[in-house]
């Protein structure tokens, strides 16, 4: 079974800080996925990776910043943390060319910014 | 750009009753159809999926069919649990170029009372 790792469950920053979000798969997977999930809102993609050092932004990138220096790892950086940014954050990762090849994602991180 | 919409919730059914969750997508060309699951304090699981249309997903008694005329990949299942209890997100994904993101739903809300 594919196994996407968050760092963290929970996590409590304050506002200005620079927080690091964490994630890592053990599949060998290219692509990899940052999401935020809100209520009412559903999910939204921030970023994504579709191989070691390369990235592309979605729909929200504003604010975020990301890292893949090494295929497993996939780092979702807020450069400078504002109360807006408290969310529950997804990670997922794709395997596969196939059509069918679902996402497998993370258990999340519920982040809070005071 | 591509869509999907489904019902609003929150739903709130008896155990043993009927579930349908209507979901409605905009893409062009022929996407895959996901429904995926997310019990409380957990990340989000694949449920059942499809590739093209006519096919029918199928997995844990929930069922959904790839309805290209209509544009549409509704979930059903017969008899609901009270372990059903979960948001369910509907998602597409645009196939061919390395394009491997998927387009969510706003997700909705199931209760099962005993």
């Amino acid at each position: 079974d594919v196994k996407v790792t968050q760092s963290s469950r929970y996590l409590v920053k304050r506002t200005g800080e620079k927080v690091f979000l964490e994630c890592v798969q053990d599949m060998d997977h290219e692509n990899m996925f940052w999401y935020r999930q809100d209520p009412g809102l559903g999910l939204r993609l921030i970023y994504f990776s579709y191989d070691v050092k390369m990235k592309e932004k979605g729909d929200i990138p504003e604010g975020y910043s990301v890292s893949r220096e090494k295929k497993e790892r996939f780092s979702l950086i807020l450069e400078s943390a504002s109360t807006n940014q408290t969310s529950m954050y997804l990670c997922a990762s794709i395997g596969g060319r196939g059509p069918d090849q679902p996402q497998h994602f993370g258990d999340g991180t519920r982040l809070s910014i005071l | 750009g591509d869509s999907v919409t489904q019902m609003e919730g929150p739903v709130t059914l008896s155990e043993e009753a009927f579930l349908t969750i209507n979901c409605t997508y905009t893409a062009t060309g022929y996407p895959s159809l996901f429904w995926y699951v997310q019990y409380p304090g957990e990340g989000l699981q694949l449920l059942l999926k499809a590739t093209k249309a006519d096919d029918k997903g199928s997995n844990k008694g929930f069922e959904a069919t790839y309805r290209k005329e209509t544009t549409s990949f509704h979930l059903e299942k017969g008899s609901v649990q009270v372990s059903d209890s979960a948001v369910y997100f509907c998602a597409l994904r645009r196939i061919g170029g390395s394009n491997y993101k998927l387009t969510f739903g706003k997700g909705t809300l199931l209760t099962v009372n005993p």
